[in-house]
């Protein structure tokens, strides 16, 4: 079973519409991060924003906001007028500690987003 | 500026033939991953190293080998025995710290035929 899961394979949107990325996460840890990650089309995967998972409260940067809910296991991003520099895949990601006390991230499967102008 | 170098861009080998691709960070990390993408998979770890000297098989370790002799260097070697290693590969790390997210290099893109 996945531990992050990413339903939306792929999302197309107009510019300006506003768009919300889903993420569905699974852990029996008490302690463990979530991530998101913006991977353009160069590659290289960029950190987006981090929460811990004692801290629930919902952080609003710009355009971006994440929704992180633990009563339904989900850690949403929601991006707000979008534009066409927005295009990429986006991952979730769930850090939890493994065998050693390392923490180890897991990615989901990535949600490409579209922004059409 | 710091940043992870992965080189090169795109690696063409032979079927049969072992191949390395480079992973270099100047960002004083501990921790160094290596990930592999294919299309609608998402990233699965192939290895991971916490320290100089040691390395940890990640979920998908078949067919692959690492080393970490220095702190900025991890490299991957793909081997024969990886049965579908046309894939595009990434490098990253992070410090010490449990919470900190990984940073990423640019990827190589291995095309075996």
């Amino acid at each position: 079973a996945q531990k992050v899961t990413q339903a939306q394979t792929e999302i197309s949107v107009v510019e300006k519409e506003d768009v919300t990325l889903d993420c569905v996460y699974e852990t029996r840890d008490t302690t463990y991060y979530l991530f998101w990650y913006k991977q353009p089309p160069s590659g290289e995967l960029v950190f987006l924003i981090r929460r811990n998972s004692f801290d629930e409260q919902n952080e609003i940067s710009g355009r971006y906001s994440w929704n992180f809910q633990k009563s339904t296991s989900s850690f949403n991003f929601t991006i707000t007028a979008s534009q066409v520099v927005d295009s990429a895949v986006y991952f979730c990601a769930l850090s939890e500690v493994q065998r050693g006390g390392s923490y180890i991230p897991t990615f989901g499967r990535g949600t490409s987003l579209i922004v059409h102008p | 500026d710091g940043g992870i170098t992965q080189s090169p861009k795109y690696l063409f080998r032979k079927e049969g033939q072992n191949v390395t691709l480079s992973c270099e960070q100047n960002l004083n990390h501990d921790a160094m991953y290596w990930y592999r993408q294919d299309p609608g998979q998402g990233l699965r770890l192939i290895y991971y190293s916490q320290i100089v000297n040691d390395f940890q098989k990640g979920d998908i370790a078949e067919g692959y080998s690492v080393s970490r002799e220095k702190k900025e260097s991890f490299p991957l070697t793909v081997t024969s025995a990886q049965k579908n290693p046309t894939a595009f590969y990434l490098c990253a790390s992070k410090t010490g710290v449990s919470n900190s997210p990984l940073h990423f290099g640019n990827g190589t893109r291995l095309t075996v035929t």
